[in-house]
């Protein structure tokens, strides 16, 4: 597609509930980020991957959050039993990663609202 | 580890000239992106330096000095429009290859 796109644009659920998160990349972008908002803060580094490895996934808050990727595709983030403190915008964005210029940056997705009740 | 700061929020006039700062600490630095992000949209790319001096875009220039670790976005001729918030990120070597730690954002309200 022409831009990052991202589902559902909003997600309200349940406390101890499991969602799903769904990115689509730009065609031919290798790397895909999911970084988290919280409301009036900065963005948050949650995974990053190339390809379909994820080589850093030193930003997930816990075990409940995981992250896959299907070839150089569609990406999911999924948070288990989730919990009022996860309430935040996930976005994702991607560019070319490994071979793309060093000035390559990254292009988002409009994010997904997840509230928790 | 890695500190990235902005002013939380600023105020100027349709038509004047306002300079966000960003002052960042951290090891292996590859670069510095400005993002705009509008209330409730993706952050949009405005503009990457990784060697110092100043980039010019248009109405907007981004400038570099990483001896001091300091950057400015520089918006002139300030448009209703330019009402959003401005994050500064920083790119590192290592660990990650492409992720950028991200300031808290800069709100910028343009009054007429």
């Amino acid at each position: 597609g022409a831009g990052v796109s991202q589902s559902p644009s909003n997600k309200v659920t349940e406390k101890g509930k499991d969602v799903e998160l769904r990115c689509d990349p730009i065609s031919g972008h290798t790397a895909l980020y999911w970084y988290r908002q919280r409301l009036g803060q900065g963005l948050e580094f949650l995974i990053y991957f190339q390809g379909n490895s994820a080589p850093d996934k030193s930003g997930l808050p816990s075990d409940r959050f995981s992250a896959e990727r299907t070839g150089e595709s569609v990406s999911t983030l999924t948070i288990q039993r989730t919990q009022q403190e996860d309430s935040a915008v996930y976005l994702c964005a991607s560019n070319r990663g490994f071979g793309g210029a060093r000035t390559d940056t990254q292009y988002f997705g409009p994010g997904t609202r997840l509230t928790v009740l | 580890g890695q500190n990235i700061d902005q002013p939380t929020e600023m105020t100027a006039t349709e038509g004047a000239i306002v300079q966000i700062n960003c002052t960042y600490q951290t090891s292996g630095f590859n670069g510095l992106f400005w993002y705009q992000q509008h209330a409730g949209e993706a952050p949009t790319f405005l503009s990457y330096n990784v060697l110092d001096g100043l980039e010019e875009k248009g109405r907007f220039s981004s400038f570099l000095s990483r001896s001091k670790g300091y950057s400015y976005l520089l918006l002139k001729e300030l448009q209703m429009k330019d009402s959003a918030s401005y994050l500064c990120a920083v790119r590192r070597y290592g660990g990650s290859q492409g992720n950028l730690i991200f300031g808290k954002g800069t709100k910028l309200s343009v009054k007429p």
